[in-house]
């Protein structure tokens, strides 16, 4: 069964730094990951999808990377703002939807 | 780009009513739609699988009785949550499957809260 694993559970940055936050999944047969914002008491927002066959997505200072063989991918986020402060879900699609925990992102003003 | 809406967004209703939630997709059509829930602090977790015309596929610990899952056209899909109790309170989100030659991506609805009085 596939296993999806986000480092790390809670990340706490001041604004204007750089930030990697990590996926990792243990069946590589999948065929697209995508990373996802939650706000408190809201839905989730689709940040990026990767297709299997891509490496990366960028969008706006996102950008998501994938290592298919690795089972692993990363989300970066430039120059953070306040506004970033939220929680991150990644998310593998293999036949069915698995999800990490997520990472709890704090951006201090 | 392919959108998917949830109504309510947010309900609250006493113990031992009845809550139907909907999952439309707003420009696509989609065979088939999942429906998740999430309690506090952990991940997103299936429970059903919801095919257009055909009964819904749960996982296993989730009671078809109790969360009924109707597909009646490709783009609606709705959950009834029966006699609902507190423990049922959760954030409940839809997904639908849009097919674009041999891949399918899932695209989400907003989620809908559910607190159980």
């Amino acid at each position: 069964k596939q296993e999806v694993t986000q480092i790390p559970a809670a990340l706490s940055v001041p604004e204007g730094e750089n930030l990697v936050l990590n996926c990792s999944f243990t069946d590589s047969a999948i065929y697209n990951l995508q990373w996802f914002r939650q706000d408190p008491g809201k839905g989730l927002t689709s940040l990026l999808l990767i297709q299997s066959s891509q490496r990366e997505q960028t969008s706006g200072r996102l950008n998501a990377s994938l290592d298919k063989s690795s089972g692993r991918s990363t989300l970066y986020i430039a120059a953070s703002q306040p506004g970033d402060s939220a929680t991150y879900l990644c998310a593998v699609d293999g036949n069915q939807f698995y999800f990490g925990t997520g990472t709890s992102l704090t951006v201090i003003p | 780009g392919a959108v998917v809406s949830q109504h309510p967004s947010w309900v609250i209703c006493k113990s031992g009513t009845s809550v139907k939630i909907e999952c439309r997709s707003l420009d696509f059509q989609a065979t088939t739609m999942f429906w998740y829930r999430q309690f506090p602090k952990q991940s997103l977790m299936l429970m059903a699988t919801s095919n257009e015309g055909s009964k819904a596929t749960y996982e296993q610990g989730v009671e078809k009785d109790k969360f009924l899952i109707n597909h009646a056209s490709l783009t609606l899909s709705t959950l009834t949550v029966t006699s609902a109790h507190p423990e049922d309170s959760s954030f409940y989100i839809c997904s639908a499957s849009l097919r674009l030659g041999r891949t399918d991506t899932q695209y989400f609805g907003p989620g809908t809260r559910l607190t159980v009085l």
